[in-house]
């Protein structure tokens, strides 16, 4: 069964830090994963989609990373803003590609003015 | 664009009601599914479709029922609330080629059973 493990918990960060969130899973055949972002009360944001068969996926200051071997991806926020205050989510869809996402529980980042 | 649009955005009920979340996409995506988010266990997956007549359960389907006739609509039902089943719901899709677009969610229902 898969699961999907995010470390931290919780970040608190100054701004302007780059920081760096974690996300590891157990099965390693995977079709792909995605990063979201969550704000307090409300739906899901997409950030960033890596392939199987890709290494990594940018969108501004972000970077997202996948080494489908040791089951992990990372997501690398560069200089740090209160806006990007919220809770971070990471995903993964089986290699039968079913529809079907698990998620992690996420990390909740607070960025401090 | 519209994208996911899921209906109502809040509701209560009683113990043993019944009602349905609507969930309805305009992009003509084949993949559809059903979340629920609650505090400390995180997101995880009720029902699912891969094309309109066909659904399957998730993760945790007890107290829950879908049907899917159009690709557009994927209506979840409640059959008689709980209090377990308090939480907010997530409706999402994607294409078949989901490998490369990814999921789009809807903004959510929270839903609280008295």
């Amino acid at each position: 069964k898969q699961e999907v493990t995010q470390i931290p918990a919780a970040l608190s960060v100054p701004e302007g830090e780059n920081l760096v969130l974690n996300c590891s899973f157990t099965d390693s055949a995977i079709y792909n994963l995605q990063w979201f972002r969550q704000d307090p009360g409300k739906g899901l944001t997409s950030l960033l989609l890596i392939q199987s068969s890709q290494r990594e996926q940018t969108s501004g200051r972000l970077n997202a990373s996948l080494d489908k071997s040791s089951g992990r991806s990372t997501l690398y926020i560069a200089a740090s803003q209160p806006g990007d205050s919220a809770t971070y989510l990471c995903a993964v869809t089986g290699s039968s590609n079913t529809g079907k996402l698990i998620f992690g529980q996420g990390t909740t980042l607070q960025v401090k003015p | 664009n519209a994208g996911v649009t899921q209906t109502p955005k809040f509701q209560v009920l009683k113990t043993g009601q019944s009602m349905t979340l609507q969930c309805a996409q305009d992009m003509n995506h084949e993949y559809m599914s059903w979340y629920r988010q609650d505090p400390g266990m995180g997101l995880r997956l009720i029902h699912y479709s891969v094309g309109a007549g066909i659904t399957d359960q998730g993760e945790v389907p007890n107290g829950y029922n879908v049907s899917r006739s159009t690709t557009e609509d994927f209506p979840l039902r409640l059959l008689s609330a709980a209090p377990s089943q308090t939480s907010v719901y997530f409706c999402a899709s994607s294409a078949t080629g989901a490998y490369i677009y990814g999921y789009t969610f809807g903004s959510g229902t929270r839903l609280t059973v008295v």
